[in-house]
């Protein structure tokens, strides 16, 4: 089966910790994305990237890592400089003309 | 810059009743349209989309949309509710060679029986 898998699906972070979280895509798309979801506040672009060894800053990047060795993965870093990480992640792709995202179920993320 | 909104927060349905949730956009040409559907716990399920042609678009799950330019409005319909409808849902927007989508706050579906 074709698609986006994130895990894990729960994740816990201690203070002064970096986490990461993992997406992989067997899609074969070019472009991949990661969203932060709290509640109420619909989703927001922290990182994208549309080719190998590329990436670039969306609106809420600060306290974010990300990189972009193979096609098929995009790992974001929540690292200890983001203060509030406590959320819902998303992770996204889409094909070479970019139109349709289509994304993975998600990891939460919560702070012990 | 390119926004999103839905005006309705919580809408609640009883089943087998009609639906239409709102959604706005600004966006100065025109825009790649959206909507997603989102299950607690879970991701984004695309509902369908809109790039040109044909205003009203057919999507899955008997869902439907109809794209107003003059109206700047892109609502989402279904004749008759499930109650596994009961969901959040998502407008999102995409303009032109801008990567970036856009996405309103969500409206959440409660369907009583």
């Amino acid at each position: 089966d074709g698609g986006i898998t994130q895990s894990p699906k729960y994740l816990f972070r201690k203070e002064g910790q970096n986490v990461t979280l993992s997406c992989e895509q067997n899609l074969n798309h070019d472009a991949m994305y990661w969203y932060r979801q709290d509640p109420g506040q619909g989703l927001r672009l922290i990182y994208y990237s549309q080719i190998v060894n590329d990436f670039q800053k969306g609106d809420i990047a600060e306290g974010y890592s990300v990189s972009r060795e193979k096609k098929e993965s995009f790992p974001l870093t929540v690292t200890s400089a983001q203060k509030n990480p406590t959320a819902f992640y998303l992770c996204a792709s889409s094909g070479h003309t970019q139109e349709t995202q289509y994304f993975g179920p998600g990891t939460r993320l919560l702070v012990l | 810059a390119q926004s999103v909104t839905q005006p309705d927060i919580h809408i609640t349905v009883s089943e087998g009743a009609s639906l239409e949730l709102r959604c706005n956009y600004s966006y100065g040409a025109t825009p790649y349209l959206f909507w997603y559907v989102q299950s607690p716990g879970q991701g984004l399920q695309l509902l369908l989309k809109y790039f040109s042609g044909d205003t009203l678009v057919q999507g899955i799950k008997g869902f439907e949309a109809e794209f107003k330019r003059s109206q700047s409005s892109f609502n989402l319909r279904k004749p008759s509710v499930h109650w596994s409808d009961a969901a959040e849902y998502f407008c999102a927007v995409r303009g032109g060679s801008n990567y970036k989508l856009t996405f309103g706050k969500g409206t959440l579906l409660t369907v009583n029986p």
